[in-house]
Parts: structure tokens; C-alpha cells; sequence
């Protein structure tokens, strides 16, 4: 299977602890996009990555959050001294460069569900 | 802020019935649709999408019609089987900047046998 997989699938921390997860988009996407998910709603945009470059931040993204992804391949996105707050599905997608017939479609990842206590 | 919406929170149909799920939307730039699927612990699954100058698209069991003066969109699910228990979401997106989707708050769909 090649599409996007996301490492880990769950994950339990402390308050003030910090977390990271790990994503590998389908090899051939070059853009890279992080949501966040919590319960009954839908996926919010966090950041989106074109190659290594990092394009747009959304205002979710507070300073106890950042996301690289270094070589243009995998990204990571940590989140540092957690809060309960922070509780909810982190998902990861990516889609392909624009073509001719590209619909802009995300492919997304299973998605990393953090629980803070 | 301009945002998706979907009217429903919960659709409860019989096996075999149609289903309709629909998407209200408030950003008139928007130009592109898709519809996800999204099943309890997973990651949103790609069903079908249209692009605004388009008003009907038909893919397998599902049609996605977008009515551009209302601004709605819905998800038509043709005899809807028990696998199709799942949360929809509609998601726009703006051609120019950014080709990240912005997302509604969902509806779920209980199919019952």
C-alpha cells in the first residue's frame, strides 16, 4: 500500500509533555498539508507544504506547534508543552502538483489521535 | 469568516433507499467541491468532486450537484447499503492561493438494515 501513512496512530502524553508525529505522503506528492480533527467535526487546516517549503500557517497553529518537512519527503509536526487542549486526530494529507486534469484532491493519511491528560 | 456548512447532523435512511446529504456554502470564490467519506477512526476517503462550472456529476451510486446561485451542494447516495454508515463532509476550495480544502462540520449517516 502507498498511500499516506502516519506514525503513531495514537498517542497518550502528560500535560506539558511533548509529542511528534511523523507523516510519509504517496512519494510522487510534492504539497503536504497538516489537519486537525475533533470530535463531530470536521478537518481544520493547520499548515500545507509544497516540497520542503512551508506555504501557509494557519492561525490554529500557535507557537507550541511546528511542522517541517526537511527534504520535501516526510514531515513532522511537534507539538510542545501539550495542553488538553491539544487533544484530537492529527491528519496528514498530500496531493499531487497541478495538471491539466488534477482535481486537487487530498489524499489523507489514518491519522495520529493524541489524547492529552 | 466565510465557511462550509452542512444542514444535517444526522441522516438515518433504510438499506436501500436514496440519501440525500447536503452542503451549504458561503464563499462565492469557491470553485472547486468535494465530497469525503469518513468511517470511525479513519482518514477521510476521497468520493467524488465538481468543479464550478459544473452543476452535475455522477460517479458509482453517488451524483454531486452544485447549485451556484444558492450556493449548495449535495451528496446523492443511490440504494444506500450498510457500508455506507459514515460521516460526509463537503469541502471547498479556492483555485487561486492555497490548495488546501476547507471543511464542513460533517453529517453522519446511519443506514438501517
Amino acid at each position: 500500500d502507498t498511500g499516506v501513512s502516519q506514525d503513531p496512530r495514537h498517542k497518550i502524553t502528560k500535560r506539558g509533555q511533548n509529542v511528534t508525529f511523523r507523516c510519509d505522503p504517496i512519494s510522487e506528492h510534492n504539497r503536504l498539508y497538516w489537519y486537525r480533527q475533533t470530535l463531530g467535526q470536521g478537518p481544520e487546516f493547520l499548515t500545507y507544504f509544497q516540497n520542503e517549503a512551508q506555504l501557509e500557517k494557519s492561525r490554529l497553529l500557535s507557537d507550541r506547534f511546528s511542522a517541517e518537512r526537511p527534504k520535501g519527503s516526510f514531515s513532522t509536526l511537534e507539538i510542545q508543552r501539550t495542553e488538553q487542549g491539544d487533544s484530537a486526530m492529527y491528519l496528514c494529507a498530500s496531493s499531487s502538483p497541478p495538471r491539466r486534469r488534477n482535481t486537487g484532491e487530498l489524499f489523507f493519511g489514518e491519522g495520529s489521535r493524541l489524547t492529552v491528560l | 469568516g466565510e465557511s462550509v456548512g452542512l444542514h444535517l447532523p444526522t441522516l438515518s435512511v433504510q438499506e436501500g433507499d436514496n440519501s440525500i446529504i447536503n452542503c451549504a456554502y458561503s464563499n462565492s470564490a469557491s470553485d472547486y467541491f468535494i465530497w469525503y467519506k469518513q468511517e470511525s477512526g479513519k482518514g477521510p476517503q476521497f468520493i467524488i468532486d465538481i468543479r464550478s462550472n459544473m452543476d452535475k456529476r455522477q460517479g458509482q451510486r453517488v451524483t454531486v450537484l452544485l447549485n451556484k446561485t444558492v450556493k449548495h451542494l449535495s451528496l446523492q447516495i443511490a440504494a444506500t447499503q450498510p457500508g455506507d454508515s459514515a460521516v460526509y463532509f463537503c469541502a471547498e476550495n479556492i483555485s487561486t492561493g492555497r490548495r488546501a480544502l476547507t471543511f464542513g462540520s460533517g453529517t453522519r449517516l446511519q443506514v438501517q438494515p
